[in-house]
């Protein structure tokens, strides 16, 4: 079945240091990758998508690409903040299902 | 304007009580959905409702029961509650659930606590 990994965390990072939090998937067909964050006590919330293969999903700062042939979604951002902090989750879904599989979460420190 | 509000936010109660969280969306999507999200953060779909017909039902127990009276309202009741039942329960809505790039809107989440 469908299914999304992620790196464990936590991940405990300096202000202003390159993050990469990895992701790979297992799908058929072409699914559609998303990332999530969610900051403490609220809900998920979609930070970026990509629907294609070669798609790259931007917003904030972060960025995502959509990679076919490593089948991965890797999430980075060139310069993080304490307010970043956060749990960041990979999830895909698939055209003609009404799945969302998330992958397990992790969870991004950002120190001042 | 709140997109998808759950009520209550927080609920504790006894084991062997019966709850029932509400989720209501005004965004006008068609499909809405139950999460449970558990202490380690790990994110589970338990049903979804497309259209107020049910077209995911995972293997929750049936003690679980959804009950969508139209498409902007899913509700949850959980009878005979269990301590194992203690989690976050996040309602989502979407446009078209199937077509594969709609995404996800959450609620803020309803934190169970069974004692």
């Amino acid at each position: 079945g469908d299914s999304v990994t992620q790196m464990e965390g936590p991940v405990t990072l300096s202000e202003e240091a390159f993050l990469t939090i990895n992701c790979t998937y297992t799908a058929t067909g072409y699914p559609s990758l998303f990332w999530y964050v969610q900051y403490p006590g609220e809900g998920l919330q979609l930070l970026l998508k990509a629907t294609k293969a070669d798609d790259k999903g931007s917003n904030k700062g972060f960025e995502a690409t959509y990679r076919k042939e490593t089948t991965s979604f890797h999430l980075e951002k060139g310069s993080v903040q304490v307010s970043d902090s956060a749990v960041y989750f990979c999830a895909l879904s698939r055209s003609g299902t009404y799945k969302y599989i998330f992958g397990t979460g992790t969870r991004l420190k950002v120190l001042a | 304007d709140t997109a998808v509000s759950q009520t209550p936010k927080y609920l504790v109660t006894q084991m062997g009580n019966d709850k029932s969280i509400k989720c209501e969306q005004n965004l006008g999507h068609d499909t809405m959905y139950w999460y449970k999200q558990d202490s380690k953060k790990f994110l589970k779909i338990m049903f979804s409702y497309n259209n107020k017909e049910l077209i995911i039902n995972e293997t929750v127990p049936n003690r679980f029961s959804p009950k969508s009276p139209d498409k902007a309202h899913l509700n949850l009741h959980i009878n005979s509650l269990e301590l194992g039942d203690s989690a976050v329960y996040f309602c989502a809505s979407s446009q078209g659930g199937g077509a594969g790039a709609n995404v996800l809107t959450f609620g803020a989440g309803s934190r169970l606590t069974v004692l």
